[in-house]
């Protein structure tokens, strides 16, 4: 069955950088896109962007350009996202999404704080 | 940017029909999907395309889609439907996934 098991939960000081991983099973990992979507406590879900996992090539929404990178390792099946120049804004659950699309499987999502 | 308003809340009685919209300019000519979200839970896709239902997803939950509104319907509605439901497009212009603002439906 298709799972994406994500890293534990982070804590971290504002200006640091985070890297959450995403280890995809089930499936063949380089045949779906997948998408990283957070969410802040109590608040809507915001998409942030997508890797092809065959190719590389990613796509950022704007407002996280220049402060987010994804990146994975197909030897491994597993797809990273990781979030630079952290404030405390940037505290949330992010959750990995594979996207056929629409996104039909999730991760089980990782919680990130920004805290001094 | 592309935007999706959805109502903060919607009612309905056990039993009854849910009716939860979606709007955004012309999103008639947008594929519309709908996710379910829990508390502490991952989302769940409920509908895909304006009117899919994935395997698994009970034929109470139906979608539609026109002109400026998309609409998820749930039929005869169940304690186990409580949840917050977010409407998602992909935005051509901004090359992009656009979520709504969600929705949290109780049902009395």
């Amino acid at each position: 069955q298709v799972q994406l098991v994500q890293s534990g939960a982070e804590v971290k000081k504002p200006g640091a950088s985070v890297k959450v991983s995403c280890k995809a099973s089930g499936y063949t990992f380089t045949s779906y896109d997948i998408n990283w979507v957070r969410q802040a406590t109590g608040q809507g879900l915001e998409w942030m962007g997508w890797m092809n996992p065959n190719s590389g090539n990613t796509g950022y929404a704007q407002k996280f350009q220049g402060r987010v990178t994804m990146t994975r390792n197909t030897s491994i099946s597993t797809a990273y996202m990781e979030l630079s120049s952290l404030r405390s804004e940037d505290t949330a659950v992010y959750y990995c999404a594979r996207s056929s699309p629409p996104f039909d499987y999730w991760g089980q999502g990782t919680l990130v704080t920004v805290s001094s | 940017s592309y935007e999706l308003t959805q109502p903060l809340s919607v009612s309905v009685a056990l039993g009854q029909t849910a009716r939860i919209t979606c709007g955004g300019n012309n999103i008639g000519s947008k594929n519309v999907h709908w996710y379910q979200q829990k508390p502490g839970q991952a989302p769940v896709l409920v509908i895909y395309r304006d009117s899919n239902r994935p395997s698994g997803i009970p034929e109470r939950f139906s979608g539609s889609n026109s002109g400026n509104t998309a609409t998820l319907t749930i039929s005869r509605a169940q304690a186990g439907d409580e949840a917050d439901y977010y409407c998602q497009v992909w935005d051509s212009s901004t090359v992009g996934y656009v979520f709504g603002t969600g929705t949290k439906v109780t049902v009395l």
